[in-house]
């Protein structure tokens, strides 16, 4: 079945770097967008861009550019979101969806990111 | 872009029929036919429930259906279930290849 699979949990201290993975499976990679959306603790969803998995183009929501890398490697059907320069506020879960259309589905699971000195 | 607008919680009782709203501008929802809602149970990721403003992805229960007025989406959840309490959260196309998310609705089951 189509799944997107979402690297663990990490604890970094700010000014770190930290790089998620989403890798896919059940459908051909390269034929959809990969989005990814923030979830703050006890916040909402924010979308944060997406990247076309077919030519790495991406596109990033005002207030992700900057210290925000999305990237592939199409080779084992995995995506990627590069944060630099961590901040405590960058804490929180993301998810990697896949863009069909203009709707998302499936999601990954989720990765929690945690900044704390 | 600021984030759709949602009543932070509705309630309803079992059986009864709830209505959520998603009020964007001319800019996302009264341009696009593009709205997709998404529930979200405590520690899960959100699931799709209604995309193209109506539509239903296969598996979605029939007591969910979406519609838009204008710049406002709305999700109903008729014969309303314990398990349907959960948080839905709306999302439009926007302008530029982009999207928003509305700012989430807490559904509770009464």
């Amino acid at each position: 079945q189509v799944q997107l699979v979402q690297s663990g949990s990490e604890l970094k201290k700010p000014g770190a770097s930290v790089k998620l993975s989403c890798k896919a499976s059940g459908y051909t990679f390269t034929s959809y967008a990969l989005n990814w959306v923030r979830q703050a603790p006890g916040q909402g969803l924010e979308w944060m861009g997406w990247i076309n998995t077919d030519t790495g183009s991406s596109m990033f929501a005002q207030g992700f550019r900057g210290r925000f890398v999305f990237s592939l490697d199409t080779s084992v059907s995995t995506a990627y979101l590069q944060i630099s320069s961590l901040k405590p506020e960058d804490t929180a879960v993301y998810y990697c969806a896949r863009e069909e259309e203009n709707w998302f589905d499936p999601w990954g699971q989720g990765t929690l990111v945690t900044v704390s000195s | 872009q600021s984030a759709l607008t949602q009543p932070a919680s509705v309630s309803g009782s079992p059986g009864q029929s709830i209505t959520v709203s998603c009020t964007g501008t001319s800019s996302d929802v009264g341009s696009y036919n593009f709205v997709s809602w998404y529930q979200q149970h405590p520690g899960q990721a959100p699931k799709l429930m209604i995309y193209e403003g109506s539509k239903r992805p296969s598996g979605v229960s029939n007591r969910f259906s979406g519609s838009k007025s204008g710049n406002t989406a709305s999700l109903t959840i008729s014969g309303l279930q314990a398990e349907d309490e959960a948080d839905y959260y709306c999302c439009s196309y926007a302008r530029s290849n982009s999207y928003v998310f509305g700012t989430g609705t807490k559904v509770t089951v009464l």
